[in-house]
C-alpha cells in the first residue's frame, strides 16, 4: 500500500479555520486518497474522499494538488467537537488486487481545538 | 439503529481465558473487517470477510479466530489470551461493490490481567 505522511499534531482556535496536510508522494492512478476521523473513544468515520479533483461536503473540503502527491483535508470553521485524530489513507476505488478495500492507517494528526 | 455494532463495549478477563466479541451491520454491506488498536494508538487490519469468505488474514497468531455466519456478522474468538492482546478491537463493514465508506463500530476495550 503507498504510504501517506502527516503531521503528528496541529492546533487551532475555533470557529477558525484548520488545514491539515497530507504527502502521498508514491500514490497510483487507481488510488482514492481517503481522510478518516477518530473522535476521542469512539471508531473511525468517514470525512472525505477524492481523486483528482477538489471535494466539498457538509463536514469539510479536500484539496488535491495537480501531480496528487499531496493533499490537504479543510475544516472551514473548527469547533470543539472536531477535536479528533484525522486519517490520511489511500485506497483502491474498487475490489480489484489484493487491498479488499482494507485501510492501511498511519499515525495520523492529532488535532486540538481550543476554546 | 446503529450500523455496526459491537458487544461488549468493554472486557476484562484473566490471561489464560477464551473470550469472544460479537459484531453485526445493517448496512446491507458484503464485507466486514476486524481491526486492533494498541496502546500505541496504532491502527491495523487483522482479518476480512467477504460475503463470509475470508479475503484477508493478515500476520495473526491463531489464537485469533474470525467468524462469520452470515454477512451481517463477524464475531472474533481469540483463545488463551495473554497480556499483549489487550487493546481496542474495531468491527467495520463497507461494500466492494461500487464504492462504498467504511463504517466502524464504538470498539471494544480488551483488557487482560
Amino acid at each position: 500500500d503507498a504510504k501517506t505522511t502527516q503531521p503528528n499534531s496541529m492546533e487551532s482556535n475555533e470557529e477558525e479555520p484548520v488545514h491539515l496536510p497530507c504527502n502521498h508522494s508514491t500514490i497510483s492512478g487507481t488510488d482514492y486518497i481517503h481522510w478518516y476521523r477518530q473522535l476521542p473513544s469512539q471508531g473511525p468515520e468517514y470525512v472525505i474522499h477524492g481523486l483528482t479533483s477538489n471535494v466539498n461536503n457538509r463536514m469539510a473540503s479536500l484539496a488535491i494538488a495537480e501531480d496528487r502527491k499531496s493533499s490537504t483535508l479543510i475544516l472551514h470553521r473548527a469547533t470543539l467537537r472536531d477535536a479528533a485524530v484525522y486519517y490520511c489513507i489511500l485506497r483502491r476505488t474498487n475490489a480489484g488486487g489484493t487491498s479488499y478495500g482494507k485501510l492501511t492507517f498511519g499515525q495520523g494528526t492529532i488535532l486540538t481545538v481550543h476554546p | 439503529d446503529t450500523a455496526v455494532s459491537q458487544t461488549p463495549k468493554y472486557l476484562v478477563t484473566q490471561m489464560g481465558n477464551d473470550k469472544s466479541i460479537k459484531c453485526e451491520q445493517n448496512l446491507g454491506h458484503d464485507t466486514m473487517y476486524w481491526y486492533k488498536q494498541d496502546s500505541k494508538k496504532f491502527l491495523k487490519i487483522m482479518f476480512s470477510y467477504n460475503n463470509k469468505e475470508l479475503i484477508i488474514n493478515e500476520t495473526v497468531p491463531n489464537r485469533f479466530s474470525p467468524k462469520s455466519p452470515d454477512k451481517a456478522h463477524l464475531n472474533l474468538h481469540i483463545n488463551s489470551l495473554e497480556l499483549g492482546d489487550s487493546a481496542v478491537y474495531f468491527c467495520a463493514s463497507s461494500s466492494l461493490t461500487g464504492f462504498s465508506v467504511a463504517f466502524f463500530g464504538q470498539g471494544t476495550r480488551l483488557t487482560v490481567v
